[in-house]
């Protein structure tokens, strides 16, 4: 079974641009969510989507947003980019219909730097 | 709200020795705790949850985590340590949905 995948692993943008990453869970799996991770704040949770519905959201501004289409593939947006938003943005997948629903699986993440 | 606080943000051991990666959580109602290793470069990768079917949960790489209710604590363990086993660990609790609160990590470095 394929893992879970993201696009682009890197992305160099300015501030102020856009910028959009893609995740594509592991198949059957209908939750996604989206986790940034930087040296000052480390892990912290941004949004899930379950089923094309955002179920969860983190404490993150407006800037920060995302969707999930009928297969489960999800994207998430930053608008109005800043320096801050340099990290590694990893997304994770998991299954209700599995016993092991409480597991996520994690994909490789994309690196994203704000010049 | 739930969290988790790991104990020393670096540890160093030898090659051989035990490994003892500390942990200890925050939680209204029964956790669910898990461990994550991150190599560089990498995402995350589980190692092994705690979900109550059993207080002792054996992971993968050799490494297990007991949970003491008592003590709040949910510490990984690793009887030798390789030095393939050097990287970030990362403790975590499920909180609402599939949302994961995670440590600040502790990164391993097994010397020679």
């Amino acid at each position: 079974k394929a893992g879970v995948t993201q696009t682009p692993r890197y992305l160099i943008k300015t501030r102020g641009q856009q910028v959009t990453l893609s995740c594509s869970p592991i198949s059957g799996h209908r939750s996604v969510s989206w986790y940034q991770q930087t040296p000052g704040q480390g892990l912290q949770f941004l949004f899930e989507y379950f089923s094309e519905t955002q179920r969860n959201k983190g404490n993150f501004p407006g800037r920060f947003s995302g969707r999930q289409f009928s297969n489960s593939r999800s994207e998430m947006n930053v608008s109005t980019l800043e320096l801050g938003d340099s990290a590694l943005y990893l997304c994770a997948s998991s299954s209700p219909w599995d016993s092991s629903y409480n597991e996520q699986f994690f994909g490789p993440g994309t690196r994203l730097t704000v010049l | 709200a739930q969290s988790v606080t790991q104990l020393g943000s670096h540890v160093s051991v030898s090659e051989g020795a035990l490994v003892l990666l500390r942990c200890n959580y925050s939680s209204s109602v029964p956790p669910y705790l898990f461990w994550y290793v991150q190599y560089p470069n990498q995402g995350l990768q589980l190692l092994l949850k705690y979900t109550s079917a059993a207080t002792l949960v054996k992971g993968i790489n050799g490494f297990e985590a007991e949970f003491k209710k008592s003590e709040t604590s949910f510490h990984l363990t690793k009887p030798s340590a390789h030095m393939s086993d050097a990287a970030e660990y990362f403790c975590a609790v499920r909180g609402t949905a599939s949302k994961l609160t995670f440590g600040t990590g502790t990164r391993l470095q097994v010397t020679l």
